[in-house]
């Protein structure tokens, strides 16, 4: 069970516009740490998708994008493209009694349609 | 360029222990905390263990808390997870991740690293 919740999959056809949601609690995104996103293929190294809530690093294209709102986060994608498929994870920080611990969502898989 | 390389893995027993290592160039070490990673067979990213650039914080996931202890050698460039009692659920590719904070801490409510720059992984099998 993840400390951040994300719907196992989502689809979308060629063009279209999908949504990933990242739900998290009063101890981490709600505390007010950034949630960040990871684009992953298994077996290889994740890549970093968007930063701060809502920032694409150099080279990520402006189809990615991303919020934060409460106890929530988003990532919205437009314009589909077959190469998207991927799975794809939020990331952020839980607030604990030995400090600040890393913490994933459980992953949501894109399939391209 | 940043390169992350991490070795170490292999077949284990369960109770049995490895010790993982990560090698770290293009960038300067001792100035970013670093994380480990972890993918189980069919499961998603697991954060198992980060180190501050100083390792004066470091922190566990609650799975390997006891069992696992990460560190650092900045004069090397390097970064290191012992594991003992291991079990099967360890089994899985672990990432070495370079984290984007340079505070004295894994993080605080005002910064919230991110993994900047990841290794390629290194598979490690528990099992009889």
């Amino acid at each position: 069970q993840s400390v951040l919740t994300q719907p196992p999959s989502v689809s979308g056809a060629p063009g279209q516009r999908v949504t990933i949601s990242c739900t998290g609690s009063s101890s981490n995104i709600g505390a007010g740490y950034d949630v960040h996103w990871y684009q992953h293929l298994p077996g290889t190294a994740p890549k970093l998708l968007i930063y701060g809530s809502s920032n694409r690093p150099s080279g990520v294209p402006d189809r990615f994008s991303g919020s934060k709102s409460g106890t929530s986060a988003s990532l919205a994608i437009t314009g589909l493209q077959a190469e998207d498929e991927a799975d794809y994870y939020c990331q952020s920080y839980d607030s604990s009694l030995s400090g600040s611990r890393g913490v994933f969502g459980g992953g949501t898989k894109l399939t391209v349609l | 360029e940043v390169q992350l390389v991490e070795s170490g893995g292999g077949l284990v027993q369960p109770g049995r222990s490895l010790r993982l290592s990560c090698a770290a160039s293009g960038f300067t070490f001792d100035d970013y905390a670093m994380h480990w990673v972890r993918q189980a067979p069919g499961k998603g990213l697991e954060w198992v263990s980060g180190i501050s650039w100083n390792s004066g914080d470091v922190g566990y996931a609650d799975s390997v808390k006891g069992r696992f202890t990460i560190s650092r050698d900045n004069a090397k460039n390097s970064l290191y997870l012992q594991m003992n009692s291991l079990r099967a659920e360890d089994t899985a590719l672990y990432f070495c991740a370079k984290s984007s904070g340079e505070g004295p801490t894994l993080a605080s409510y005002d910064s919230s690293p991110f993994f900047d720059y990841w290794g390629q992984g290194t598979l490690v099998t528990v099992s009889s």
